[in-house]
């Protein structure tokens, strides 16, 4: 069975500081995608960045780092510098067939 | 420039009552989801669909029905609504081979209450 664990349901990080929200996942496939969504208080899913279970580098899209550790089955998101914009609830997920997410981490910027 | 639409935004309706979410597309997608959101539970899926006709039950989907007779329409009927049918609502599509790593693209949500 697939599964997608965050342990943290909420996160606080000051304006400009750099953070890392957890995430783990477990699945028998050998090919499998990771990624992770934001959702604001307005309600909608955003696409932030992806991983393949084959790709050699952690995946990069601006501000956003994705640390993959294929061993360890863990693939944290790292915010960097972070911003008052940022606050909002962050899920990981991991892509078969379907999608499973995880339970989601709640982030707060403070000033 | 939203590719998918789900209707209604909101609704309240009452216990025992039959309720149908729509989801409408125009990115010619074959894959079609319905997920529930509900805190501390992240999102769960209730039925998906691989093309017209075709579908099939995710891991939270007694209570709930589907159907889709045209590529671009995915239903979603509660038959007889209960309180814990309380919840937000998703639709998400995806071109899932072609563009893989793209995941999900996401309705904005319908927020549905059982009173």
């Amino acid at each position: 069975a697939q599964k997608i664990t965050q342990t943290q349901p909420g996160m606080f990080v000051q304006e400009k500081e750099a953070v890392t929200l957890d995430c783990t996942y477990d699945t028998s496939d050998p090919s499998y995608g990771l990624f992770w969504y934001k959702q604001p208080s307005s309600g909608e899913m955003i696409f932030l960045i992806y991983q393949g279970s084959y790709d050699q580098q952690n995946a990069t899209e601006g501000r956003y780092s994705l640390n993959f550790q294929k061993a360890r089955k863990s693939a944290n998101l790292v915010i960097s510098a972070s911003q008052l914009g940022d606050s909002a609830m962050y899920f990981c997920a991991m892509r078969g067939i379907q999608f499973y997410f995880g339970t989601g981490t709640s982030l707060t910027v403070i000033p | 420039d939203a590719g998918i639409t789900q209707s209604p935004r909101h609704k309240v309706t009452e216990t025992g009552t039959p309720v149908t979410l729509r989801c409408h597309q125009t990115e010619n997608h074959r894959y079609m989801y319905w997920y529930r959101q509900d805190p501390g539970h992240g999102l769960r899926l209730i039925h998906y669909s691989y093309g017209v006709k075709d579908t099939d039950k995710g891991e939270v989907s007694d209570g709930y029905s589907v159907s889709r007779s045209k590529t671009e329409d995915f239903l979603l009927t509660l038959e007889s609504a209960t309180s814990s049918q309380t919840s937000v609502y998703f639709c998400a599509i995806s071109d899932f081979w072609r563009r893989y790593h793209l995941g999900y693209t996401f309705g904005s949500g319908t927020r549905l209450t059982v009173v």
